[in-house]
């Protein structure tokens, strides 16, 4: 099947800790983006990628840090310097033939306690 | 970051009736996308537009590149109890790599 996976989809962890999200599609795609979003909010943009070795920050990339080793993976970590990183985390992907069209993963919930 | 004006913002609705949402913003887009997401899932894309004045159905969902290319609107007929959901617009500027969101309209349907 094709289509992008995150895990896991439950993450809890202790306040002060680093947390790494998985990201990975099978899609071909090249491009790679990670957005968070909060009850009742919009998605806002973290980081994105359009191509392996290369990634640029979104609109609140304060905290957060990414790299993009492989074409089809985009990890996220939540480092302890994101002051509120409680939220649920989505990736997406886009490939060059479905021009500005995103598809996005099942999302992760982290809870920091 | 810039966000589209979507509206309304939530909307409560009986079983088979026909619903309509929409999205606008000041500034020109090529692309508009509409998708929808259920409670603690991912968006799934619903509908994409490429070209003014586009109208395009998927099923009972229809929606409309405006001609300006500064709106899009999206009609749901005969809602169902599984329309429940927050639907999200979505537009491409030429030149950038991001999309830009509207902020969501939250959809209830009463059996």
């Amino acid at each position: 099947d094709g289509g992008i996976t995150q895990s896991p989809k439950y993450l809890f962890r202790k306040e002060g800790q680093n947390v790494t999200l998985s990201c990975e599609q099978n899609l071909n795609h090249d491009a790679m983006y990670w957005y968070r979003q909060d009850p009742g909010q919009g998605l806002r943009l973290i980081y994105y990628s359009q191509i392996v070795n290369d990634f640029q920050k979104g609109d609140i990339a304060e905290g957060y840090s990414v790299s993009r080793e492989k074409k089809e993976s985009f990890p996220l970590t939540v480092t302890s310097a994101q002051k509120n990183p409680t939220a649920f985390y989505l990736c997406a992907s886009r490939g060059t033939l479905t021009t500005d069209t995103q598809y996005f993963g099942p999302g992760t919930r982290l809870t920091v306690l | 970051g810039q966000q589209l004006n979507q509206s309304p913002q939530s909307m409560f609705i009986q079983e088979g009736e026909d619903v309509s949402m929409n999205c606008t913003s000041s500034s020109i887009f090529n692309t508009w996308l509409w998708y929808k997401q259920d409670p603690g899932e991912g968006p799934v894309l619903l509908i994409a537009l490429y070209k003014a004045g586009e109208l395009t159905s998927n099923g009972r969902l229809t929606a409309q590149f405006g001609i300006t290319r500064k709106d899009s609107f999206l009609n749901i007929s005969a809602s169902i109890p599984s329309d429940v959901g927050i639907y999200f617009c979505a537009g491409h500027q030429g030149g950038s790599e991001k999309l830009v969101f509207g902020k969501g309209t939250k959809l209830t349907v009463n059996p």
